[in-house]
């Protein structure tokens, strides 16, 4: 089943502007973990943010979990064009034996120069 | 420092045929998880594995598919008999170890004849 569903699906900003990308899910996590896929490659961890923590910064990226309301934010400041990818949420859920990620479907981010 | 290395980076098969796909993790990883993407969708969880062990294989369809890391050489993920649903990308991920961040291969996408 589903667990994290990003918002918006897809994001269209001007280089230089933020961008804000949502993800909520449904049960109890470990963590939480952001990637970036650009087109036709693998995934590349951005971040990863346990449940205990609030919020995380990693150069220009801010990323934000609310446990009480099942959702958290990545933040990417200052965009460039090189920001162009897809950006996934995903969860290790608590009680997950195995800890394999739940990903949600996405968020697709153009950057105009 | 090589990262998840995964091969062939496309493979093309006919229907009834078998699909061989491999996986080498970062070097000192002994957790090795692997995914299915469809187009335009996030990632699925199929199998996860650490050296000669399945731990947890909840993803993976009961028939055709089947997944092996030995004690020496890659992770294999081997689908029998292939149909055109079979087509997809997939992707290799390890880890350090549990609760830690997942770093993934570039993957291979299987297209079916």
């Amino acid at each position: 089943s589903q667990q994290g569903e990003e918002d918006p699906q897809a994001l269209s900003i001007q280089e230089g502007e933020n961008a804000t990308m949502n993800c909520s899910y449904k049960t109890s996590i470990n963590n939480l973990q952001w990637y970036r896929q650009n087109s036709g490659r693998g995934l590349v961890h951005l971040i990863l943010i346990r449940s205990n923590e609030r919020e995380k910064h990693s150069g220009r990226l801010r990323v934000t979990l609310d446990t009480s309301k099942k959702s958290s934010s990545l933040l990417i400041t200052a965009s460039r064009a090189a920001d162009t990818a897809s950006y996934f949420c995903a969860t290790v859920n608590s009680g997950a034996g195995s800890y394999q990620l739940t990903f949600g479907k996405g968020t697709k981010l153009s950057v105009i120069p | 420092n090589a990262g998840v290395m995964q091969n062939p980076r496309h493979l093309v098969r006919r229907r009834g045929q078998e699909a061989r796909l491999r996986c080498s993790p970062m070097k000192g990883h002994s957790h090795v998880y692997w995914y299915r993407q469809l187009p335009e969708e996030g990632l699925k969880f199929m199998v996860y594995l650490q050296k000669e062990n399945i731990i947890d294989e909840s993803g993976m369809p009961k028939e055709r598919f089947s997944a092996e890391f030995p004690k020496e050489g890659p992770s294999i993920l081997r689908i029998q008999q292939v149909v055109r649903g079979d087509s997809a990308a997939y992707f290799c991920a390890s880890s350090l170890g549990t609760n830690q961040p997942q770093h993934f291969g570039d993957g291979t996408r299987l297209s079916i004849l």
